[in-house]
């Protein structure tokens, strides 16, 4: 199994709703990530997980939320989010940080 | 600053043709690594180039790496219309102690004509 899923994959969502993204993967990788990426821009970072454990935040605002419940699985928790926030989520995984990563389908989100 | 930066944003070739793509950074790095996106999906690894390798090749792709120019390219060779994508180099950096950074450029827009 090489692939990383992400549910779900589309989301709207009001501006004081609390939704969680989900990303999961059975490849026993040990570095996860979340990403968000505009229309025709590249990805940005936003958080790293090495070994269950958060290893670097972006300065991204306290509306995102992650969580790492175990190796296979990250959330990405929302709350009152801007209509700027729209964008496309995506998941990411490695071996270990530092090696290629394995890209979900992503969640397109839209904060209405 | 902008680490990654490709060059075209944008081309446009004929199936069968070869297609480059420039990659140019600004900081040392530990590798560079090589992706492609189709239009609204989730991006697919093509090659990771560590910073002592010059050259690496995996089917139609050879990516090259200039640590003293801070360049990389990315050649494709014999094109095909499945080629047609986005494609982003990102650099792995050093960024301090314990710390991990990947940056994306922006991108090339490789358009392949049947």
């Amino acid at each position: 199994d090489t692939e990383v899923t992400q549910t779900p994959k589309h989301l709207v969502m009001g501006m004081t709703n609390k939704k969680s993204l989900k990303c999961e993967q059975h490849m026993g990788h040990r570095a996860m990530y979340w990403y968000k990426q505009k229309a025709k821009k590249p990805p940005e970072l936003m958080f790293v997980y090495s070994y269950e454990k958060l290893s670097i935040n972006e300065s991204v605002p306290s509306r995102f939320s992650p969580e790492c419940p175990n190796s296979s699985l990250l959330n990405l928790h929302l709350h009152a989010l801007q209509p700027e926030d729209s964008a496309l989520y995506l998941c990411a995984s490695s071996q270990t940080v530092r090696n290629l990563q394995y890209f979900g389908p992503g969640t397109r989100l839209t904060v209405t | 600053s902008q680490q990654g930066e490709e060059d075209p944003q944008a081309l446009s070739i004929q199936e069968g043709e070869n297609a480059t793509m420039n990659c140019s950074y600004k900081t040392s790095i530990n590798n560079l690594q090589w992706y492609r996106q189709n239009s609204g999906r989730g991006l697919v690894h093509l090659i990771l180039i560590r910073s002592n390798e010059r050259e690496k090749h995996s089917g139609r792709l050879r990516v090259t790496l200039d640590t003293s120019k801070k360049s990389s390219s990315l050649l494709i060779t014999a094109s095909r219309a499945a080629d047609t994508a986005s494609y982003f180099c990102a650099t792995d950096a050093n960024s301090g102690a314990g710390s991990y950074q990947l940056t994306f450029g922006k991108g090339t827009k490789l358009s392949v004509i049947p």
